[in-house]
């Protein structure tokens, strides 16, 4: 069935590193992808998204690329910031009236910036 | 209204009791996602709803769990005869019509219910 994998964590970086979570997927079709980031204390909410191969996600300078030769949607930063400290959850879903239309979500990764 | 709303917001129950959780999604929304966070740990599905029908009830841990929904609005989530592991935050979420439009497949997703079974 449909499955997704992300980096364990916890990650500590220091201000201004760079970021990267690894996320890879496992589904038939073409699935949606998305990263949720859940702030301490915080729901869940969406960070960035990408419909189909190719399209790249972005948003408060996260970016992630959906490869489909690679099934993967790793999240990137350039330069980090303490107010980025949260959980970082992939995600996938498929289209269509389905009982594959849950959202299926990764493990999570928790993320801790330093000052 | 302007998001998901998630009621009550925490619950403390004894061993035993059935406790009942509130979930009215954005209006509009036809598609209804449970979810259960256990502390430190992700997201466990649930149920699914697209409109007022479970295409996929799975992820319900055992026949002391069950959900309804209303049309496509209010859902709820009974858990029955409460035990002690099934202390979690539980999450509600909506979004547009899967089938519909598939660009706008984001769940919104509420505060939760923080449910304690002492």
């Amino acid at each position: 069935g449909d499955s997704v994998t992300q980096m364990e964590g916890p990650v500590t970086l220091s201000e201004e590193a760079f970021l990267t979570i690894n996320c890879t997927y496992t589904a038939t079709g073409y699935p949606s992808l998305f990263w949720y980031v859940q702030y301490p204390g915080e729901g869940l909410q969406l960070l960035l998204k990408a419909t189909k191969a190719d399209d790249k996600g972005s948003n408060k300078g996260f970016e992630a690329t959906y490869r489909k030769e690679t099934t993967s949607f790793h999240l990137e930063k350039g330069s980090v910031q303490v107010s980025d400290s949260a959980v970082y959850f992939c995600a996938l879903t498929r289209g269509g009236y389905s009982s594959a239309s849950k959202i299926i979500f990764g493990s999570g990764t928790r993320l801790s910036i330093r000052p | 209204g302007a998001g998901v709303s998630q009621s009550p917001s925490n619950k403390v129950t004894e061993k035993g009791k059935d406790v009942e959780l509130r979930c009215d999604p954005i209006s509009g929304h036809t598609a209804l996602y449970w979810y259960r966070q256990r502390l430190g740990q992700g997201l466990e599905f649930l149920i699914y709803f697209q409109g007022n029908s479970a295409p996929d009830k799975s992820g319900l841990p055992s026949d002391r769990f069950s959900a309804e929904r209303t049309g496509e609005s209010v859902s709820t989530l009974t858990i029955q005869r409460t035990q002690q592991e099934d202390s979690a935050v539980y999450l509600c979420a909506s979004s547009l019509d899967l089938f519909a439009d598939r660009l706008n497949t984001e769940a919104f997703f509420g505060q939760g219910t923080r449910l304690t079974v002492v």
